[in-house]
């Protein structure tokens, strides 16, 4: 069955960098378009970033532009989310999700981790 | 400010059809692209519940269904059950935006 794992969350001073992996299994990794999707705390879902199955397309928030990098690796069945000038509205769960294309549009995800909490804050 | 207007709650009693709308603009959802829905249990991840504007992953039950119109969408829960006490999202793509964009996202109480 797919699963996807999340970890690399927690607290962090603003400026600060962290970085979160997502071990995914249960699936041929390396066909797949992943996704970073967060939830602030009581709040809804914000699209973060996606990165297509080969690593070679990527797109951003604008929120983060500039900050976040994804990257996978598909020996390793991994994906990673390197956080770096963290702020305060940062904080969220931080969701890993695989992808499908979507007949007309972008790709929508069928398969959610359990997600991260990363917490900014001095 | 979300891309995608969803109304904050909805509620209704078991037994009952309950409909969320998801009004979207020409730059995503009247422009054709998909509309997908999820389901957010409380304190879980969220799980796809519809694709393609009226697909159900497999599990699904059929008492979920989705349409879409012009520039909006709905999702429709029939034989509404406690167990459908969740946040439902509706998810799009933004030509103007360039990526994929999420409404506010609507609470359903079930009374």
């Amino acid at each position: 069955q797919v699963q996807l794992v999340e970890s690399g969350g927690g607290l962090v001073k603003p400026g600060g960098s962290l970085r979160l992996s997502c071990a995914a299994s249960g699936f041929t990794f390396s066909d797949y378009y992943m996704s970073w999707i967060r939830q602030a705390p009581g709040k809804g879902l914000e699209w973060v970033s996606y990165i297509s199955s080969s690593g070679t397309t990527i797109y951003y928030a604008d929120s983060v532009k500039g900050r976040f990098t994804i990257s996978r690796d598909n020996a390793k069945n991994s994906l990673y989310l390197q956080m770096n000038s963290l702020r305060a509205e940062d904080t969220a769960v931080y969701y890993c999700a695989r992808d499908q294309a979507a007949r007309r549009g972008g790709p929508f995800s069928d398969y959610w981790g359990q997600g991260t909490l990363v917490t900014v804050s001095s | 400010q979300s891309v995608l207007t969803q109304p904050p709650s909805v509620s209704g009693a078991p037994g009952q059809r309950v409909t969320i709308s998801c009004t979207g603009s020409s730059s995503n959802i009247g422009a054709g692209y998909d509309v997908h829905w999820y389901q957010q249990l409380p304190g879980t991840a969220p799980k796809l519940l519809i694709y393609g504007n009226n697909n159900r992953p497999s599990g699904v039950p059929d008492r979920f269904s989705g349409s879409k119109s012009g520039t909006s969408a709905s999702l429709a829960i029939t034989g509404l059950q406690a167990e459908d006490e969740a946040d439902y999202y509706c998810q799009s793509y933004d030509s103007s935006l360039s990526h994929v964009v999420f409404g506010g996202g609507t609470k359903l109480t079930v009374l």
